[in-house]
């Protein structure tokens, strides 16, 4: 069966301090890999994504994710948290367009001061 | 752009009324999406389209219905509301299959039925 899991429901990292969010999924196919954020209220935005190539990929706001195909994981990680970072974050994958993407049920960051 | 936007922000309803969420999409993209979130629950495909015309089934479609009549919209709609579809609807977008799927949201719909 198809899914994704975060392991941590919540985080709570101090400003300034790394962070690092898990996922792992489970796909039949070549896996399409995103990560979102949502601030309380709003909608989601798409942080980074991974469809093949570098492992390493880059986002907005200084986030970037590594995907490990024999771990099938794919971590989320920031070296400098910021207040703002805080939100929830959901790891997502999916295949072809016209499909759905299978969500993680996500982790809430907290930045203390 | 304005991307995707839906309306209404938030909407009350009584057991048994009915309510369409709008969705709309300026970006010319073929394929839409409706996804349902609860809390710590992820979020949940109701239905999604392929194209003007063309609209299939998600995870859970029960107790709504869409209609694709332009590339542009994508309206939801609740027949008979029942406290199980309390909960956030979002509206996505995504361009073609060469998109690799990634998916544009709407700011979303807080839907409470009592």
């Amino acid at each position: 069966a198809q899914s994704v899991t975060q392991p941590d429901i919540h985080i709570t990292v101090s400003e300034g301090a790394s962070l690092e969010l898990r996922c792992n999924y489970s796909y039949g196919a070549t896996p399409y890999l995103f990560w979102y954020v949502q601030s309380p209220g709003q909608g989601l935005q798409l942080l980074l994504k991974y469809f093949s190539g570098d492992t390493l990929v880059q986002g907005i706001k200084g986030f970037e994710a590594e995907f490990k195909r024999s771990q099938s994981s794919f971590n989320l990680r920031k070296p400098s948290v910021h207040w703002s970072d805080a939100a929830e974050y959901f790891c997502a994958v999916g295949a072809r367009a016209g499909t759905a993407l299978i969500f993680g049920k996500g982790t809430t960051l907290s930045v203390s001061s | 752009n304005a991307g995707v936007t839906q309306t209404p922000k938030f909407r009350i309803l009584k057991i048994g009324q009915s309510m369409t969420l709008q969705c709309a999409q300026d970006m010319n993209h073929n394929y839409m999406y409706w996804y349902r979130q609860d809390p710590g629950m992820g979020l949940k495909l109701i239905y999604y389209s392929v194209g003007a015309g063309i609209t299939d089934k998600g995870e859970v479609p029960n107790g709504y219905n869409v209609s694709r009549s332009t590339t542009e919209d994508f309206p939801l709609r609740l027949e008979l509301a029942a406290p199980s579809q309390t909960s956030v609807y979002f509206c996505a977008s995504s361009l073609d299959r060469q998109s690799y799927n990634e998916q544009f949201f709407g700011p979303g719909t807080r839907l409470t039925v009592l």
